[in-house]
């Protein structure tokens, strides 16, 4: 079954501090995928997306992520968190096909120290 | 910059009264979707729809829930006697097929 992984609930990290989130997906082919913010009470906001080519992709806010085929996963990064990117992030993959659809995890909260 | 569009951005209805979501999608798209988020939950699938008919829906889209495309503009989610667990945030997205979708801001939905 489909099905996308985001292991951490909540992570904290200090204000200029790197940032990694992890996700990790089971797809039967290698799908698109997606990284999306969300701040409180806000909608959806693409971060970054992954279709083919450099597996290494940049995405807006300073964010980037990677994917690794052989792990199956697309973690997000950032070099160094600033107070105004604490949100929801949520990994996404989906889909192969045109009628297929996208499937979240299940979001990570990112804190921030000041 | 072309966008999804959700009326109202908050609704407050009555436990057993219907509601109807809108949604203007982009306009060259063809593919349509409403999903779910249930505070501080993930974001659900709910139902998909192409070339006037749903592709695919969860099992949470029971037989309260509806979609319909009435123009050629609006996307519309109906719920039928709501519940209290109704209550959410309710997306809608639109793509061309090309695998990445576009979300709209979303509906709070609040019933009491």
């Amino acid at each position: 079954a489909q099905s996308v992984t985001q292991p951490d609930i909540h992570i904290t990290v200090s204000e200029g501090a790197s940032l990694e989130l992890r996700c990790n997906y089971s797809y039967g082919a290698t799908p698109y995928l997606f990284w999306y913010v969300q701040s409180p009470g806000q909608g959806l906001q693409l971060l970054l997306k992954y279709f083919s080519g450099d597996t290494l992709v940049q995405g807006i806010k300073g964010f980037e992520a990677e994917f690794k085929r052989s792990q199956s996963s697309f973690n997000l990064r950032k070099p160094s968190v600033h107070w105004s990117d604490a949100a929801e992030y949520f990994c996404a993959v989906g889909p192969l096909n045109r009628d297929d659809k996208i499937i979240f995890g299940k979001g990570t909260r990112l804190h921030i120290l000041p | 910059e072309p966008e999804v569009t959700q009326t109202p951005s908050h609704q407050v209805t009555q436990m057993g009264q219907e509601v109807i979501l809108r949604c203007v999608p982009i306009s060259n798209h063809l593919y349509f979707y409403w999903y779910r988020q249930i505070l501080g939950q993930k974001v659900e699938f709910l139902v998909s729809f192409y070339n006037n008919e749903i592709s695919e829906k969860s099992e949470i889209f029971d037989d309260q829930f509806s979609v319909e495309r009435p123009d050629g503009s609006n996307f519309t989610l109906k719920i039928r006697s709501t519940k209290l667990e109704d209550s959410a945030m309710y997306f809608c997205a639109s793509s061309t097929g090309t695998a990445e979708a576009f979300f709209g801001q979303g509906t709070r939905l609040t019933v009491v």
